[in-house]
């Protein structure tokens, strides 16, 4: 089945300082990738989505490219603030399958301290 | 306001009781998803609704049981909880076909 792996954290960075988060997949299908974000004491949120492959996607500050050789998806960012500081996913969509299911992974935990 | 609503926001109870969570959205969307978020913060899917009709229904014990009046509510009843369903349970939505999902804020369940 799919399957996503991502940073593991917790991550701990200092305002002004870039972020990377890894993220790789395994899929046989064709998948959209995606980014989300979880504030504290929310649920998910969209940060942003790329359907195709060698594209970028970006919101906020925060950008991710599809790169299907090497099926990855990074999430970068040049300079963190503290209001960066939440939990970040990597998921990736089913699209072959018909119940556009999300795989999402564990999930990596950013503190960012001014 | 658009959106996925979810209640209670905390639900503290005893093993062995029933317990019920609701969702509903407001944003048109005709999918609706439980997930289970553990401790760790991992989450996991439990199931998935297009349509009031049942589409994925993962490796969940039998005591929990989805519930569809309409596309836009979907609730969630654990007969019997067990200390391990001690989790934040969250509800999302999208429309079928597009793969985005709008999440509402979740449920913590504290079972003692």
């Amino acid at each position: 089945g799919d399957s996503v792996t991502q940073t593991e954290g917790p991550v701990t960075l200092s305002e002004g300082t870039s972020l990377t988060v890894n993220c790789s997949y395994e899929t046989k299908q064709y998948p959209t990738l995606f980014w989300y974000v979880q504030y504290p004491g929310e649920g998910p949120q969209l940060l942003f989505k790329v359907p195709k492959a060698n594209e970028k996607g970006s919101n906020r500050g925060f950008e991710a490219t599809y790169n299907k050789e090497a099926t990855s998806f990074h999430l970068q960012k040049a300079s963190v603030q503290e209001s960066d500081s939440a939990v970040y996913y990597c998921a990736l969509s089913d699209s072959g399958g018909s119940n556009a299911k999300l795989t999402f992974g564990k999930g990596t935990k950013l503190s960012v301290k001014s | 306001e658009t959106a996925v609503f979810q209640t209670p926001n905390y639900h503290v109870t005893q093993v062995g009781n029933e317990v019920s969570f609701n969702c509903k959205q407001t944003l048109g969307h005709d999918t609706m998803y439980w997930y289970k978020q553990d401790s760790k913060k991992l989450l996991k899917i439990m199931f998935s609704y297009n349509n009031k009709q049942l589409i994925v229904n993962e490796t969940v014990p039998r005591r929990f049981s989805p519930q569809s009046s309409d596309k836009a509510h979907l609730n969630l009843r654990i007969k019997s909880v067990e200390p391990e369903d001690s989790a934040v349970y969250l509800c999302a939505s999208s429309t079928w076909g597009l793969y985005e999902q709008y999440f509402g804020p979740g449920t913590r369940l504290t079972v003692l």
